[in-house]
């Protein structure tokens, strides 16, 4: 399957700090989708972004398909946000409509 | 509102019992359903493709055995852990593809089923 890799691993911040989240994938994608874990283990669906710039609010996504990387922002960062935000996407062909997620990122955002 | 329903959202059993998770959509039909399963501080894998009215497809390394996929509807798929071990012990998540089907809409996520097995 298709290789997903986030970064950073963990993120500390402030509240009212920006961030920004990376997803890097390995190959052409069908599909691309952020999500926020929270501590109850539901997924949150944040974006649907296979390409793109897409924004909800305080947070905004883009997706450079071409470059295989999509990015996550997060603005005026509040303690609500913390969790685990996971990238995954699914590729053509064989593996149409499997996601692959990432590792996670693990945002912690104190008061 | 939730667009998959999952059943149990928790579940104790003993260890050697089998146990059914179920993984309903709604208000939309999903000839495919996923599996995935997350283990503590660990990211989802995907387990396997739930298909309807065919076998399911199994990731590599995932014991179709164990894991038993029944999807008997358009909108029923169930996971069925047999002779359940402490290792099985694992939080379970099903998702479904939104109506534009395979590949044309995102997946919707479950709120999951967290198995532990004493």
């Amino acid at each position: 399957g298709i290789q997903v890799e986030q970064s950073p691993p963990d993120l500390i911040l402030q509240e009212g700090a920006n961030s920004t989240l990376r997803c890097n994938f390995s190959d052409s994608v069908n599909n691309l989708q952020w999500f926020h874990q929270n501590p109850w283990g539901q997924l949150i669906n944040l974006f649907y972004i296979p390409s793109g710039t897409k924004q909800n609010g305080r947070l905004s996504a883009t997706t450079v398909a071409t470059e295989r990387y999509s990015l996550l922002y997060i603005s005026s960062s509040q303690t609500t946000d913390s969790g685990v935000y996971f990238c995954a996407v699914s590729g053509r062909g064989s593996t149409l409509g499997r996601l692959y997620f990432g590792r996670g990122t693990q945002l912690t955002v104190w008061p | 509102g939730a667009v998959v329903s999952q059943h149990p959202s928790r579940v104790i059993c003993k260890s050697g019992t089998s146990v059914k998770i179920e993984c309903r959509s709604l208000d939309f039909q999903a000839t495919t359903m996923f599996w995935y399963r997350q283990f503590p501080k660990q990211s989802l894998m995907l387990m396997a493709t739930s298909n309807e009215g065919s076998k399911a497809t199994y990731e590599q390394g995932v014991e179709k055995d164990k894991f038993l996929i029944n999807h008997a509807s358009l909108t029923l798929s169930t996971l069925t852990v047999t002779s359940a071990h402490p290792e099985d012990s694992s939080f379970y998540i099903c998702s479904a593809p939104g109506q534009g089907g395979v590949g044309n809409s995102p997946l919707h996520f479950g709120n999951g089923t967290r198995l532990t097995v004493t």
